[in-house]
């Protein structure tokens, strides 16, 4: 079993509408939390990144922990066409170690 | 502002060469890592360099060898490549090894078939 699942979709949406997106982990020592954004042909770049339970927003989108389900999630509100790519959640254990990487998720936003 | 180069984009081997993968960063980091990523099983680490002279293997580092050549510069060498190693190859930096400060920056990425 992996440290950090993820569904891989595809997740399919229209324009406008909320994409939810999710990781699960087994390791109760992941404590800081990141989600990347990755275009076709493209690596992976920095979406978010949080440190403790609760939410954190920026612009149109909202991450959410929640350490007691080991459970994160990536909300995309007013989605659009460009927000189309696969998005991965990546995790880390205490500073100093490296971070471990869901499979991704892969978004199709529909116009 | 170009962050972190991958050499080449693109490379087609037959089973049993040889070759490598160049990666260079610019914005003075610590921290290199060799990933490759493959449809299902996501990214995978297969060396990394804490810091200028230091290497280690990662999760997949079986037929590969890395040189951390100097703080810019870290290259991933396939002795002879096999079909298996068929897939898309990224080299990353960061700041420090936990990536807290501004995450793992990503190069663009070498897209390797293996005949």
């Amino acid at each position: 079993q992996k440290e950090v699942e993820q569904d891989p979709g595809p997740l399919s949406v229209p324009e406008g509408a909320i994409v939810s997106l999710n990781c699960t982990y087994s390791n109760s020592a992941f404590q800081y939390f990141m989600w990347y954004r990755q275009y076709s042909r493209k690596g992976p770049e920095l979406l978010m990144y949080t440190y403790s339970s609760g939410n954190k927003e920026d612009g149109r989108f909202t991450a959410q922990v929640d350490k007691s389900s080991k459970y994160i999630s990536l909300f995309i509100r007013d989605s659009q066409p460009s927000d189309s790519a696969t998005y991965l959640c990546a995790m880390e254990k205490a500073a100093g170690n490296k971070l471990t990487f869901g499979g991704g998720t892969r978004v199709l936003v529909k116009p | 502002n170009a962050g972190v180069t991958q050499t080449p984009k693109f490379q087609v081997l037959k089973t049993g060469q040889s070759m490598t993968l160049q990666c260079a960063q610019d914005m003075n980091h610590n921290s290199m890592y060799w990933y490759r990523q493959d449809p299902g099983m996501g990214l995978r680490l297969i060396y990394y360099s804490a810091s200028e002279g230091t290497t280690d293997k990662g999760e997949v580092p079986n037929g590969y060898n890395v040189s951390r050549l100097n703080k810019r510069e870290f290259s991933l060498r396939l002795e002879s490549a096999a079909p298996s190693q068929t897939s898309v190859y990224f080299c990353a930096s960061s700041e420090e090894l936990s990536g807290l400060s501004d995450g793992y920056t990503f190069g663009s990425g070498t897209r390797l078939t293996v005949v």
